[in-house]
């Protein structure tokens, strides 16, 4: 079944603990980004990744890293969680080279992130 | 720098047509999505409109006219199971980033 994965699905943490979010695909997709959703400003980009080891910011990646060691892999890191850090996380992937573009974000379940 | 302006809330009952409304300023269009998530759920995507026009997808139509920078989703047949909320989303493609509107929740009554 094709499908993008994301573990923890609910973390609970305090400020300052170092936390990663994994995410990965099974669809052999180029493209993979993190999103975070807050009420009332639908989602917004925090990193995408085109290929691997080739990342880049998206509008909101202040207090985020990434990396892309493998295709399939996008883990998301937070090395010192703030309490505005709280926010529900998805990642997606998608395939947007040539005749496999069809536009089409592929999520994940999401992860609830509560930083206290 | 990038804006989307949609409703914030739609009301229908069941059977019913609705459109909802989407206008975007960016700086490098490169095509135009709709995404559903229901409460506590993943968007999952519905449409994808890289050029003007109509796309249709069984219920569900979206149409772009780039030199207005304005789409729409529309639904027709409506189901409870539509009630949720709908994103859509501005691909810039010189970059590859996606921006999101606020998203409009559609509510379905019977």
């Amino acid at each position: 079944e094709a499908q993008v994965t994301q573990n923890p699905r609910y973390l609970i943490t305090v400020t300052g603990k170092k936390l990663t979010v994994t995410c990965s695909q099974n669809m052999n997709h180029e493209y993979m980004s993190w999103y975070r959703q807050d009420p009332g400003l639908g989602l917004r980009q925090i990193y995408y990744s085109m290929n691997v080891e080739v990342t880049d910011k998206g509008d909101v990646p202040e207090g985020y890293k990434v990396s892309r060691k493998e295709k399939r892999n996008f883990p998301l890191i937070l090395e010192s969680p703030s309490p505005n850090q709280t926010s529900l996380y998805f990642c997606a992937s998608g395939a947007f080279i040539g005749r496999a573009d069809t536009g089409e974000l592929f999520f994940g379940e999401g992860s609830r992130l509560t930083v206290l | 720098g990038q804006s989307l302006e949609q409703p914030s809330e739609v009301t229908a009952v069941e059977g019913a047509i609705v459109q909802i409304n989407c206008t975007y300023q960016t700086s490098g269009f490169y095509g135009l999505s709709w995404y559903q998530q229901h409460d506590g759920g993943a968007p999952t995507f519905l449409s994808y409109n890289a050029l003007d026009g109509l796309e249709e997808t069984g219920r569900f139509s979206s149409f772009l006219s780039r030199s207005d920078s304005y789409g729409y989703l529309l639904l027709q047949e409506l189901q409870m199971k539509d009630s949720a909320s709908y994103f859509c989303a501005v691909r810039d493609g010189d970059f590859n980033k996606f921006y999101f509107g606020s998203g409009t929740k559609l509510n379905v009554k019977p």
